[in-house]
C-alpha cells in the first residue's frame, strides 16, 4: 500500500531564513508523482510543486524546491527566504492508483518575525 | 481562468438531515475528485470522475453518500441521514489527465457541521 509520512507536526522558522519540511513515502510502483500543497487557515489547498519519479532534476518553483532522494524515498520541501505569509499547514502527497492523491498528516509551519 | 468553486462554503445541519454540496471544476478539466478532511488530518480520497463516469469510490464512501457529475461539468455530493461523524471539510479538486502528470487544483472546500 502507498503511504506518506510527515514526522514534523509543527515547525518554527525565523523570517527570511530557509526551512526544510520532511516527507518520506512508501510505494512499490516504479512510476509515481509527489506533490506538496499549502493549506492556510482559510482551508483551500494550494498546489506548490510536483516531482515525477523519473525526473532527474529536483523540481523548483520560485522559493520552493523539492529535495528528491529516490533511494531514501524522501521528498523534502525546502522553502527559502521564509515570509510571514508562509505560515500554514503543508501537506506532502503521492499520486495513487487512478490519480487520487494520498496525503500525509501535514506539518504546521509558523514563521516568526 | 477561474479556479475550482464550491458551494456552499459552510453548512450547519441537524443529525438525520440530507445535505448536498456542489463543485464547479476548472472548465477544461476532465477529472473531478472529492476528498474529506477532518481536523488535524490530511485529506482522504472519497471518489473521482473522468468526464461523467464515476471511476472509483473509496470504502469511506458509505451508502449514505452519493456523487454525480451528470454532464461531465459540475458535480454534486449528497449525504443522506447525516451523522455527527460526517462533520468535516469536503474538498473538491479537478485536473486535466494527461499521462502521469496531471496536477489537481482544489476548491475552497465546504465545511460541514452536523449538530
Amino acid at each position: 500500500a502507498q503511504k506518506i509520512t510527515q514526522t514534523q507536526p509543527g515547525m518554527f522558522v525565523q523570517e527570511k531564513e530557509a526551512v526544510t519540511l520532511d516527507c518520506t513515502y512508501d510505494t512499490s510502483d516504479q512510476s509515481y508523482g509527489l506533490f506538496w500543497y499549502k493549506q492556510p487557515s482559510s482551508g483551500e489547498m494550494i498546489f506548490l510543486i510536483y516531482q515525477g519519479s523519473y525526473d532527474e532534476q529536483n523540481a523548483t518553483e520560485g522559493r520552493y524546491s523539492l529535495n528528491f532522494q529516490k533511494a531514501r524515498k524522501s521528498a523534502n520541501l525546502v522553502i527559502s527566504a521564509s515570509q510571514l505569509g508562509d505560515s500554514a499547514m503543508y501537506f506532502c502527497a503521492m499520486r495513487g492508483g487512478g490519480g487520487k492523491l494520498i496525503f500525509g498528516q501535514g506539518t504546521e509551519l509558523s514563521v516568526k518575525p | 481562468d477561474t479556479g475550482v468553486s464550491q458551494d456552499p462554503r459552510h453548512k450547519i445541519t441537524k443529525r438525520g438531515q440530507n445535505v448536498t454540496f456542489r463543485c464547479d471544476p476548472i472548465s477544461e478539466h476532465n477529472r473531478l475528485y472529492w476528498y474529506r478532511q477532518t481536523l488535524g488530518q490530511g485529506p482522504e480520497f472519497l471518489t473521482y470522475f473522468q468526464n461523467e463516469a464515476q471511476l472509483e469510490k473509496s470504502r469511506l464512501l458509505s451508502d449514505r453518500f452519493s456523487a454525480e457529475r451528470p454532464k461531465g461539468s459540475f458535480s454534486t455530493l449528497e449525504i443522506q441521514r447525516t451523522e455527527q461523524g460526517d462533520s468535516a471539510m469536503y474538498l473538491c479538486a479537478s485536473s486535466f489527465a494527461r499521462a502521469f502528470t496531471d496536477t489537481q487544483y482544489f476548491g475552497p472546500g465546504t465545511r460541514l457541521t452536523v449538530l
